[in-house]
């Protein structure tokens, strides 16, 4: 079965500044989607960002962007101009294209300080 | 726009008794899931259903069943609650298919077993 494996379980930055967290997963299929997804103390779970595996170029969504590594199966996120809001909980999320099955690491814990 | 509706958001049961949650969906959603979540574990897969009458196991299906009632529905069952199904947990469905589409999140169940 397939792993995410979020490595820092707790992140800090300065507003306005720019954070990166980071993600790697293991797979052996070739068709797969990437997410991120943000959870806040409400938590409801939010859309960040998404990547298909089969495109080579990065998605951004305004102050966040990816750094996706097909062949290090990395799937980093990059927060700028870091906000107060975006303190939260982070989620690397990993779906099958084959089977929909879907995993989640084990979150990233994002502190920003004013 | 209700999306991914839980119910219910709280329950408090004691070890033995049995529980069923229960999910529904109005997005005419073909894939629905079952997630717990720990602190410091994220969120893990109980049990998928991929599309209406099929249902998969996903990480930690031990100690729970589930019923794809029919498109909209999705319920879980804990058969003699223990107290490490302390947890909350949290339905989730997709549209299915090989999408980039995000899974839509309910509010999440809080579930304490004494």
């Amino acid at each position: 079965a397939q792993t995410v494996t979020q490595s820092q379980p707790e992140m800090s930055v300065q507003e306005a500044e720019t954070v990166t967290l980071s993600c790697t997963y293991d797979t052996s299929e070739s068709d797969y989607y990437l997410f991120w997804y943000k959870q806040p103390p409400s938590r409801q779970m939010i859309l960040v960002i998404r990547q298909e595996a089969y495109k080579q170029q990065n998605a951004t969504e305004n102050r966040f962007s990816v750094n996706f590594q097909k062949a290090a199966k990395s799937f980093s996120l990059k927060i700028s101009d870091s906000q107060l809001g975006d303190a939260a909980m982070y989620f690397c999320a990993y779906r099958s294209g084959g089977t929909n099955d879907m995993r989640f690491g084990a979150g990233t814990r994002l502190t920003v300080k004013p | 726009n209700a999306g991914v509706t839980q119910t219910p958001k709280f329950q408090v049961l004691k070890t033995g008794q049995s529980m069923t949650l229960q999910c529904a969906q109005d997005m005419n959603h073909n894939s629905m899931y079952w997630y717990r979540q720990d602190p410091g574990m994220g969120l893990r897969l109980i049990y998928y259903s991929a599309s209406e009458g099929t249902t998969d196991k996903g990480e930690v299906p031990n100690g729970y069943n589930v019923s794809r009632l029919n498109k909209r529905e999705f319920s879980l069952r804990l058969e003699s609650a223990a107290p490490s199904q302390t947890s909350v947990y949290f339905c989730a469905s997709i549209s299915g298919g090989s999408s980039n589409q995000p899974q839509h999140f309910g509010d999440g169940t809080r579930l304490s077993i004494l």
